[in-house]
């Protein structure tokens, strides 16, 4: 157990849709990070927070959005979609933002549009 | 631009020999490497970590990697195959030069036979 826990673990819901995947990180890290897993795209890196603000963006698509709150649980938030949206999403979190910090990584949210 | 490349998409050893999973990078500034396992429907487990300190990293369960500068390589290895070893690999790079974020490789599908 990393100590790094996502909600929900299964997540089915229609094309067009919008939902919210939730994170909460080890106690005591202050950096946040979502990944996406998908058999075509491997293992993206989507965004990163620090202390509640946005530290680093990958590849996230602009109808996804994220959030670091001040108790520092992150949630993940999904508009309008697609098919090829249905992935493993990745929570981790480390206790800083900086080279060498280790990231723990949570079970993931198994996201399917359908 | 920092990438990560494994070599081999499909690994398969007998139990009890040697493993070997083979990860060059490229970097435009010192790297901070890692090694990632995921076994079938689990998250990402660190199975070790490299951070400009000694080239040679011992991981969890029996598992190193090198650190070869002149070759931008950092393989893994392990002596003696374990059945429980089958499992996903990520060799994984960090953007030191732009926040903290991992940028995997597409990694390598290890089968230990009996």
């Amino acid at each position: 157990d990393s100590g790094v826990t996502q909600t929900p673990k299964h997540l089915i819901t229609a094309t067009g849709q919008r939902v919210t995947l939730r994170c909460s990180p080890r106690s005591g890290d202050l950096s946040v990070y979502w990944y996406q897993q998908s058999l075509d795209q491997g293992l993206q890196f989507l965004i990163q927070y620090y202390n509640g603000e946005e530290r680093a963006k990958g590849n996230i698509l602009e109808r996804f959005s994220a959030q670091q709150f001040p108790d520092l649980h992150s949630e993940l938030n999904l508009s309008s979609l697609e098919l090829g949206d249905s992935a493993l999403y990745f929570c981790a979190s480390s206790v800083g933002g900086q080279p060498g910090n280790t990231i723990y990584f949570g079970e993931g949210s198994w996201l399917t549009v359908v | 631009a920092q990438s990560v490349t494994q070599l081999d998409s499909h690994v398969s050893v007998s139990e009890g020999t040697p493993v070997l999973l083979r990860c060059n990078y490229s970097s435009s500034y010192s790297p901070s490497l890692f090694w990632y396992v995921q076994h079938p429907n689990k998250g990402l487990q660190l199975l070790l970590k490299y951070t400009s300190a000694a080239t040679l990293v011992k991981g969890i369960n029996g598992f190193e990697a090198e650190f070869k500068k002149s070759e931008t390589s950092f393989h893994l290895t392990k002596p003696s195959a374990h059945m429980s070893d089958a499992a996903e690999y990520f060799c994984v790079v960090s953007y030191s030069n732009s926040g903290y974020a991992l940028n995997f490789g597409k990694g390598t599908s290890l089968l230990v036979t009996p």
